[in-house]
């Protein structure tokens, strides 16, 4: 069983739609991370949270905690957003937990 | 400004060299973290350490070796020992578990390690 499960797997979409990812977990956390690697790339951490919501740009996270659930949204999605996108939770005892990652393709 | 810090981006070796990957971070940060991907793969965790001269073997420990001499670096040798090296190196930093705020946590930005 996976402690971290996202969805969907994979995902495209037209240039300038409104793209939702998703990110369950089952165990406790302290905050949650949702980072950006794009192929053949590095990793971007894009937020980490612990309650709420946090916005950067076009890119909003929120995060339920009663729920165990998180989800990342991207606003206008453009080509340059191609890329996995992988939920990451710490858990009360600094452990990491890793999602399989979101494969996301927005075509022009 | 603070952050932590993965060297070289890429990294090429023959095989049968030990190669070391350099994480270095000016957090603060007590705990450090390798995890070690593979393409179409999720991340596992290959080593932590907790604090200063202390580290525990994650799941795919074999083949690997840590060190962990001062708070700030948390260095990664890939040994002839493991079999399949090629594969993307992620290093983490988290303030730590003894300390009563532990949410923050960063990300290295990886190094892409191909083994020829």
């Amino acid at each position: 069983k996976n402690e971290v499960e996202q969805s969907p797997q994979n995902l495209t979409a037209q240039e300038g739609e409104f793209i939702t990812i998703n990110c369950s977990y089952s165990v406790g956390i302290s905050a949650l991370h949702w980072l950006q690697q794009h192929p053949g790339g590095g990793i971007v951490s894009l937020f980490m949270l612990s309650s709420g919501k946090k916005k950067h740009g076009r890119l909003i996270a929120t995060i339920n905690i009663q729920e165990k659930h998180s989800s990342l949204h991207i606003t206008a999605s453009h080509p340059r957003d191609s890329a996995v996108y992988i939920c990451a939770v710490m858990d009360n005892f600094n452990k990491f937990y890793f999602g399989s990652g979101t494969k996301l393709n927005v075509k022009p | 400004d603070g952050g932590i810090t993965q060297s070289p981006k890429y990294l090429f070796r023959k095989e049968g060299q030990n190669v070391t990957l350099s994480c270095e971070q000016n957090l603060n940060h007590d705990a450090m973290y390798w995890y070690r991907q593979d393409p179409g793969q999720g991340l596992r965790l290959i080593y932590y350490s907790q604090i200063v001269n202390d580290f525990q073997k994650g799941d795919i420990a074999e083949g690997y070796s840590v060190s962990r001499e001062k708070k700030e670096s948390f260095p990664l040798t890939v040994t002839s020992a493991q079999k399949n090296p090629t594969a993307f190196y992620l290093c983490a930093s988290s303030i730590g578990a003894f300390r009563r705020l532990n949410t923050e946590a960063f990300f290295g930005q990886g190094t892409r390690l191909t083994v020829v």
